[in-house]
């Protein structure tokens, strides 16, 4: 069957930090993957995208990779600040018939502690 | 910078009753989308519109559930006769094109609670 997951627990780190947070996925061959944030109560904000012939992706302090071997990006918040304090949610496009949707993953809490 | 509007942000409405949620994308976005989230869960993709059409729905989109462009800003969500379980987050979407490779900007979502 097709999932998509990522990291169930909440991850708590240090101010100061690298944040990793993991993507993977099965039986889907997705072009492209977008990460989100999402704060309580709010709708998602993008962050990222990145094309399958893409490895790695910066942005500020945020950088994603993608490994369609292994099936799974990684999203890397470096220098960690307690306002990074959020649920982020990975999401990869799905060609269903001649239309694509975005696909999500139930997101990893992220606590960022001074 | 422009952003997605939804209204109302908090929807309370008997069981059995039509709901009608209401949207305001991005004005130069072509596509438009509709997702659920109910409370813990994932973002659940309802439906995809383009060219004043469906282009794409999922199976939690039935017969109970339509879209609308009215007029050339506002996109509605219709549910006819709401259950227990249609209450969750209710986010709409939309993007400048359709395809996978294009960020979708979301609005904050209508809290939709069924009694």
């Amino acid at each position: 069957s097709q999932k998509i997951e990522q990291n169930s627990e909440a991850l708590n780190i240090q101010e100061g930090k690298t944040a990793t947070l993991t993507c993977n996925y099965t039986n889907y061959s997705p072009a492209y993957l977008q990460w989100y944030r999402q704060d309580p109560g709010r709708g998602p904000v993008f962050l990222l995208l990145i094309r399958e012939n893409e490895k790695e992706k910066r942005k500020e302090r945020l950088k994603v990779t993608f490994d369609t071997t292994l099936k799974q990006s990684l999203f890397h918040i470096t220098a960690s600040q307690p306002a990074d304090s959020a649920t982020y949610l990975c999401a990869l496009d799905h060609n269903a018939g001649n239309n694509r949707k975005l696909i999500w993953g139930l997101g990893t809490s992220l606590a960022v502690n001074p | 910078e422009p952003e997605v509007t939804q209204t109302p942000s908090h929807q309370v409405t008997q069981m059995g009753q039509e709901v009608i949620l209401r949207c305001v994308p991005i004005s130069n976005h072509l596509y438009f989308y509709w997702y659920r989230q109910i409370l813990g869960q994932k973002v659940e993709f309802l439906v995809s519109f383009y060219n004043n059409e469906i282009s794409e729905k999922s199976e939690i989109f039935d017969d109970q559930f339509s879209v609308e462009r009215p007029d050339g800003s506002n996109f509605t969500l219709k549910i006819r006769s709401t259950k227990l379980e249609d209450s969750a987050m209710y986010f709409c979407a939309s993007s400048r094109q359709g395809v996978g490779n294009q960020p979708q900007h979301f609005g904050d979502g209508t809290r939709l609670s069924i009694l």
